[in-house]
């Protein structure tokens, strides 16, 4: 079974700018949760998506958006780039479940995003 | 609010030693916690979690962890320290009911020498 990928593994951009990434979760899974990780700050939640609905949000601007798609995979947006958003950024899934429970989640190889 | 504290930013052991890498917890609801390791490089990996069912748990590579309310511990270990156990940790909670959004630690860094 297909882990968690990612793309791009590594990107390049300049403050300004706005970035896509994408998250393509396990056969099966619902849900996809976004991390960032930085030396600073450690790891932060972002956002999860289940069944095309965001679920859950951590405390970050707006810049910051997701979407996910009917076929569950996830994409991941951040607007007016800055020095600061550089990060190593972690999609995980999970099946998911209705009730809310947390389960457990498996985590890609993350999207490395220097901003210039 | 959930959180957690881990102890230890760094911990050096010797091959063939045993591993504590040691964490406290806050919550103020039935948590579920989970332990995660990182390779260099790599995406984190799941070692085991607890959610409220038995209170010592195993997981992978001969880990486990002891869930312990009265101390709000969940501390991680090992009996014999391998070369390739090198990495960071991070101890982790989540909320029951809360969806799949996780707090982490500050992670520890495991040296394993020769």
């Amino acid at each position: 079974k297909a882990g968690v990928t990612q793309t791009p593994r590594y990107l390049i951009k300049t403050r300004g700018q706005q970035v896509t990434l994408s998250c393509s979760p396990i056969s099966g899974h619902r849900s996809v949760s976004w991390y960032q990780q930085t030396p600073g700050q450690g790891l932060q939640f972002l956002f999860e998506y289940f069944s095309e609905t965001q679920r859950n949000k951590g405390n970050f601007p707006g810049r910051f958006s997701g979407r996910q798609f009917s076929n569950s995979r996830s994409e991941m947006n951040v607007s007016t780039l800055e020095l600061g958003d550089s990060a190593l950024y972690l999609c995980a899934s999970s099946r998911g479940s209705s009730g809310g429970a947390p389960d457990t989640q498996y985590f890609g190889p993350g999207t490395r995003l220097t901003v210039l | 609010a959930q959180s957690v504290t881990q102890l230890d930013s760094h911990v050096s052991v010797s091959e063939g030693t045993p591993v504590l890498l040691r964490c406290n917890y806050s919550s103020s609801y039935s948590p579920s916690l989970f332990w995660y390791v990182q390779h260099p490089n790599k995406g984190l990996q799941l070692l085991l979690k607890y959610t409220s069912a038995a209170t010592l748990v195993k997981g992978i590579n001969g880990f486990e962890a002891e869930f312990k309310k009265s101390e709000t511990s969940f501390h991680l270990t090992k009996p014999s320290a391998h070369m390739s156990d090198a990495a960071e940790y991070f101890c982790v909670v989540s909320k029951a009911g809360g969806g799949n959004k996780l707090t982490f630690g500050t992670g520890t860094q495991l040296k394993v020498e020769l």
